[in-house]
């Protein structure tokens, strides 16, 4: 089944412990990208990758990292986390050369205490 | 800067109503508007439109563009409960596959 996976789906942390939310899809997409969403403000794009070793900014960038060694894997670190970043996380991919459809994850809902 | 705007925010109808949700867009070099039906959980794909007055439809829902105008409408009839979610649009410019996403448009359904 074609489908995008993120782990954990729930996580509840403490400022400033780092911690890594996984994003892995079955589908061979070049494009992965992360967002987060939050009441009233919508969707709103982390960070992305056109293809591996190939990332770049979204629109809410700061305290996040991203990399992309593998096709398949798209993790997520927050190294520092603060409260600011509790929020419900979405992977999403799609094929880069056709249609721009984007797949999404099942989130994971984060609160940092 | 690319702005989508959905309207309304929030709705309320009975069951059997038909709703027509809108979304507006402004972006540099459209490409593509995408639908997507939320419920509880991650956001689901219901279309994509590329071209003006072309309407794609999935049973009872329907959805056009109108690209002099810069918006779109997604109609639902005969609504159901389970037809209840976040609806959002998503606009795509010819700038790097990102989406900017509108913030959504809640529906409720009551029996």
């Amino acid at each position: 089944e074609a489908q995008v996976t993120q782990n954990p789906r729930y996580l509840i942390t403490v400022t400033g412990k780092k911690l890594t939310v996984t994003c892995s899809q079955n589908m061979n997409h070049e494009y992965m990208s992360w967002y987060r969403q939050d009441p009233g403000l919508g969707l709103r794009q982390i960070y992305y990758s056109m293809n591996v070793e190939v990332t770049d900014k979204g629109d809410v960038p700061e305290g996040y990292k991203v990399s992309r060694k593998e096709k398949r894997n798209f993790p997520l670190i927050l190294e520092s986390p603060s409260p600011n970043q509790t929020s419900l996380y979405f992977c999403a991919s799609s094929d880069a050369g056709g249609l721009n459809i984007q797949y999404f994850g099942a989130g994971t809902r984060l609160s940092v205490l | 800067e690319d702005k989508v705007v959905q309207s309304p925010l929030s709705l309320v109808v009975h069951e059997g109503d038909t709703v027509t949700l809108n979304c507006s867009y402004e972006v540099t070099n459209f490409r593509s508007l995408l639908w997507y039906k939320q419920e509880k959980k991650a956001p689901t794909f219901l279309f994509m439109l590329t071209s003006s007055g072309i309407e794609k439809k999935s049973g009872r829902l329907s959805s056009i563009l109108d690209k002099k105008e810069l918006f779109s409408i997604l109609n639902i009839t005969a609504t159901q409960t389970g037809d209840s979610a976040i609806y959002l649009c998503a606009v795509e410019a010819n700038s790097g596959y990102a989406l900017n996403f509108g913030k959504g448009t809640s529906l409720l359904v009551t029996p």
